[in-house]
């Protein structure tokens, strides 16, 4: 089956401990999306790559990190320096950006940090 | 920037028709998408509208008027399964990258 695997889907941290969500698809998607979703609020883009080796940030960057080494993969770091991390992360991924291209998204990592 | 509204919920009647109106500002706009997403799951794709009209897909339809910045999706002959959040996400092309901008999301709940 073709979709984007997110893994785990809870995790709990303690403050002052970096933590790295995985996000993996098999769809041969160019681009990748990092979002977080809080009650209330709109996906946030958090960071999104359009190519291998190449990201850029989006709206709410600070205090996270990424890496698109392999076509596949696009991992987020959440750092201690970011100041509410407790949220539901969702990962996509589309064919490419722009255009009619519609993004899939994986089921989600809900990060509780305490 | 980016200014997008729609309602926080609604509740409609199971067989029924339902509208859910979606108003956005955006500097370039480049589209419009809408997603359902189920508590705790994942968004999927609903529908794409960049030219005024309405696009009709199954029970489901979604309009755009491009010059009064509004949109709206309509669910017809309402299923319990349809009760979920609707996000209405605005394309916008100002800065190069076409990135979706979300609202926050529309809850929907169908009773009997």
């Amino acid at each position: 089956d073709g979709g984007i695997t997110q893994s785990p889907k809870y995790l709990f941290r303690k403050e002052g401990q970096n933590v790295t969500l995985s996000c993996e698809q098999n769809l041969n998607h160019d681009a990748m999306y990092w979002y977080r979703q809080d009650p209330g609020q709109g996906l946030r883009l958090i960071y999104y790559s359009q190519i291998v080796n190449d990201f850029q940030k989006g709206d709410i960057a600070e205090g996270y990190s990424v890496s698109r080494e392999k076509k596949e993969s696009f991992p987020l770091t959440v750092t201690s320096a970011q100041k509410n991390p407790t949220a539901f992360y969702l990962c996509a991924s589309s064919i490419r950006t722009g255009g009619s291209y519609e993004q899939y998204f994986g089921p989600g990592t809900r990060l509780t940090v305490t | 920037g980016q200014n997008i509204d729609q309602p926080t919920e609604m509740t409609a009647t199971e067989g029924a028709i339902v509208q859910i109106n979606c108003t956005y500002q955006t500097s370039g706009f480049n589209g419009l998408f809408w997603y359902q997403q189920h508590a705790g799951e994942a968004p999927t794709f609903l529908s794409y509208n960049v030219l005024d009209g309405l696009e009709e897909k199954g029970r489901f339809s979604s309009f755009l008027s491009r010059s009064k910045g509004y949109s709206y999706l309509l669910l017809k002959e309402l299923q319990m399964k349809d009760s979920a959040s609707y996000l209405c996400a605005v394309r916008d092309d100002q800065t190069g990258a076409n990135n979706l901008f979300f609202g926050t999301g529309t809850r929907l709940t169908v009773i009997p």
